[in-house]
């Protein structure tokens, strides 16, 4: 079946380092990407999406390319800040209204000054 | 513009307790609905899913039972509560068609004791 795996976290950062998160898919058809957030004690909150093949998401300074070659769709941010750390998930769908988004099981990120 | 709600934000309730959380959604209409639980360190598993009043689907066979009574309330119930029940649960709203993107509310905090 369809799967999602992301990077083993925490990953832990300095203020205004690059930050990548891989993520990486296994799906039949052309499934639709996201990422999303979720900041401590609050509910998930969608970062980006992209639907098709080259697409590039990009949203609060984070971006994602799907890359349908590699079956890729990394979280990229040229300078993270403090207000960045939180968990971020990566999910896929099989592009139908109705169905289940199927999640990685996130990866923390921790930002320090 | 769209709000989900969830209550309530947290819950501590013994073992063999009955439950019931609620969810309702906010401007717009024939939404599909979902229940998410989150265990602690892991990923998001998808319990139930509605795409119409009395329509549930339920993908995980478990404790827990699900009913849609009006068109933007999703309640989650269960008779009598385990201690593997406890999590973070969240639910979720898409659009009926065309878009498969789900948007997530703030999640209720249960744990069982």
């Amino acid at each position: 079946g369809d799967s999602v795996t992301q990077m083993e976290g925490p990953v832990t950062l300095s203020e205004e380092a690059f930050l990548t998160i891989n993520c990486t898919y296994t799906a039949t058809g052309y499934p639709s990407l996201f990422w999303y957030v979720q900041y401590p004690g609050e509910g998930l909150q969608l970062l980006l999406k992209a639907t098709k093949a080259d697409d590039k998401g990009s949203n609060k300074g984070f971006e994602a390319t799907y890359r349908k070659e590699t079956t890729s769709f990394h979280l990229e941010k040229g300078s993270v800040q403090v207000s960045d750390s939180a968990v971020y998930f990566c999910a896929l769908s099989d592009g139908q209204a109705g169905t289940a988004l199927i999640f990685g099981k996130g990866t923390t990120l921790s930002v320090s000054s | 513009s769209q709000t989900i709600h969830q209550w309530p934000a947290t819950l501590v309730q013994p073992v063999g307790s009955p439950l019931s959380l609620e969810c309702t959604v906010e401007g717009t209409s024939n939404p599909n609905l979902y229940w998410y639980r989150q265990a602690a360190g892991r990923g998001l598993q998808l319990l139930f899913y509605s795409v119409g009043i009395g329509q549930i689907s339920s993908e995980v066979p478990q404790n827990l039972s699900a009913s849609r009574p009006q068109d933007r309330q999703f309640i989650l119930s269960s008779k009598k509560l385990l201690l593997s029940d406890s999590g973070f649960y969240l639910c979720a709203w898409s659009l009926g068609q065309g878009t498969d993107t789900q948007y997530f509310g703030p999640g209720t905090r249960l744990t069982v004791l």
